[in-house]
């Protein structure tokens, strides 16, 4: 399987705490990507990064911010974790933007109490 | 209209049965498309791409009809561990579109 390890694999947090989830690659991929996924919803892309320090908002990326600081990095933070962002969180990987399809982490299990 | 649509399912059936799911798309710009395979509580792997001329891989065959912007898979002789939700993706041709997931489409195969 690719190098994509996901840190921590089970969170829980209380409401206003802000949180941060590390996703970490070997593989030297240029793309990296957040994705949440929820019952009835699928998978929804958050933030993506095309580069080092190149970022862009996906579709619900309110509440949250990334960071790409290293290649092999992309952190996730929710700022003041609210109940609504409980969801398993993956981040994904790409060699390529246009035709190849992702690796996934194993994701992050998150819960906001 | 959602971007990507899949019945959700469930499809139950049994061993050696032949199954087909299938999918529709609304971008016309789409111009990747793939079958990903999840397993419960697991991330999603990479099932197979779909090619404009149809494409094949033992049991699995996916066809891909631009013209009316629908996807399918069909899975012959189905075994226990074909058990999974499978997620009809699609991507546009522009530079820093990401992936977009189907909801899924749950599939049983019982013995």
């Amino acid at each position: 399987d690719a190098g994509i390890t996901q840190s921590p694999r089970h969170k829980v947090t209380e409401t206003g705490t802000p949180v941060t989830l590390r996703c970490h690659q070997t593989e030297n991929h240029r793309y990296m990507y957040w994705y949440r996924q929820d019952p009835g919803h699928g998978l929804r892309l958050i933030h993506y990064s095309y580069g080092v320090k190149d970022t862009d908002k996906g579709e619900v990326s309110d509440g949250y911010s990334v960071s790409r600081s290293k290649t092999e990095d992309f952190l996730l933070t929710l700022e003041s974790a609210t109940s609504s962002q409980t969801s398993v969180y993956f981040c994904a990987i790409s060699e390529s933007g246009e035709n190849y399809g992702y690796t996934f982490g194993s994701g992050t299990r998150l819960t906001v109490v | 209209r959602k971007e990507v649509e899949q019945d959700p399912g469930p499809f139950n059936v049994p061993e050696g049965a032949t199954v087909a799911f299938n999918c529709t798309y609304s971008n016309s710009a789409s111009q990747s498309f793939f079958w990903y395979r999840q397993d419960c509580r697991k991330e999603p792997k990479l099932l197979m791409s779909v090619y404009s001329s149809g494409n094949e891989d033992g049991r699995f065959t996916a066809q891909l009809n631009r013209a009316s912007q629908y996807i399918s898979l069909l899975i012959r002789d189905s075994k226990l561990s074909d058990s999974a939700t499978y997620l009809c993706v699609v991507k546009a041709n522009q530079a820093g579109t990401a992936l977009i997931f189907g909801k899924g489409t749950t599939l049983s195969v019982s013995s």
